[in-house]
């Protein structure tokens, strides 16, 4: 069954520094989004991506945070400046049709990312 | 703001019986509903989603809606302990385009052999 993949499953950085989380969809899939879970905390929304473009984003996605599909397989979020509170696991998922035709939503396993 | 609100639990069931997992949402023109299971420092994984009010059954899930009370619930029949983790309700909002999921907190689920 085709899945959605993440790497690295475990990034460490320090405070300041810029990381990239990389994420291959599902290959047929349009929609594509992040989320993030602070450890003990609800999966909250960050990021959606379609036809090329950010179609919403929260409140989180700040400045600070980019996303691109630079080729037709990736999808990568961008964090600049990695602050302490930007620990936590960040999950890539896509979508076929969008939840709004239901369709679910596929996640991939996640990146933990700890800032020091 | 949109909230899906869900009791944090944990809820305990005995191995073999019904366990009874609910949701409430405030946005009334919300139209999907989707029931996510997360094993500890796992991803979410699909367990079913529901669209129509009344009963969808899967295996030994069932997924119930009732918009008009803005309530969604999930049983697992035959419960095991494998089950044991913690269950997220997500919806689809109203708006018009709208098409990122929004999640509860999650009621953390124990089976007790």
């Amino acid at each position: 069954e085709p899945e959605v993949t993440q790497t690295p499953s475990h990034q460490v950085t320090q405070m300041g520094q810029e990381v990239i989380l990389r994420c291959v969809p599902i290959s047929n899939h349009l929609y594509f989004y992040w989320y993030r879970q602070i450890l003990g905390q609800k999966v909250e929304f960050l990021v959606s991506f379609y036809n090329n473009e950010i179609s919403e984003k929260s409140e989180i996605f700040d400045d600070q945070f980019s996303v691109e599909r630079p080729d037709g397989s990736n999808f990568t979020l961008k964090i600049r400046s990695t602050k302490l509170e930007d620990s936590a696991m960040y999950f890539c998922a896509s979508s076929d049709a969008g939840p709004g035709h239901n369709s679910p939503l596929h996640f991939g396993n996640g990146t933990r990312l700890t800032v020091t | 703001q949109k909230e899906v609100e869900q009791n944090s639990g944990p809820l305990s069931v005995p191995e073999g019986a019904i366990a009874s997992l609910n949701c409430t949402y405030s946005d009334r023109g919300s139209q999907s509903f989707f029931w996510y299971r997360q094993y500890s420092g796992k991803s979410p994984e699909l367990i079913m989603f529901i669209y129509s009010n009344g009963d969808k059954e899967d295996g030994r899930f069932t997924a119930q809606l009732n918009k008009a009370s803005q309530y969604v619930s999930l049983l697992i029949r035959d419960s095991q302990p494998s089950d044991s983790a913690t269950y997220l309700c997500a919806s689809v909002g109203s708006n018009f385009g709208n098409e990122k999921l929004t999640f509860g907190t999650g009621t953390r689920l124990t089976i007790i052999p």
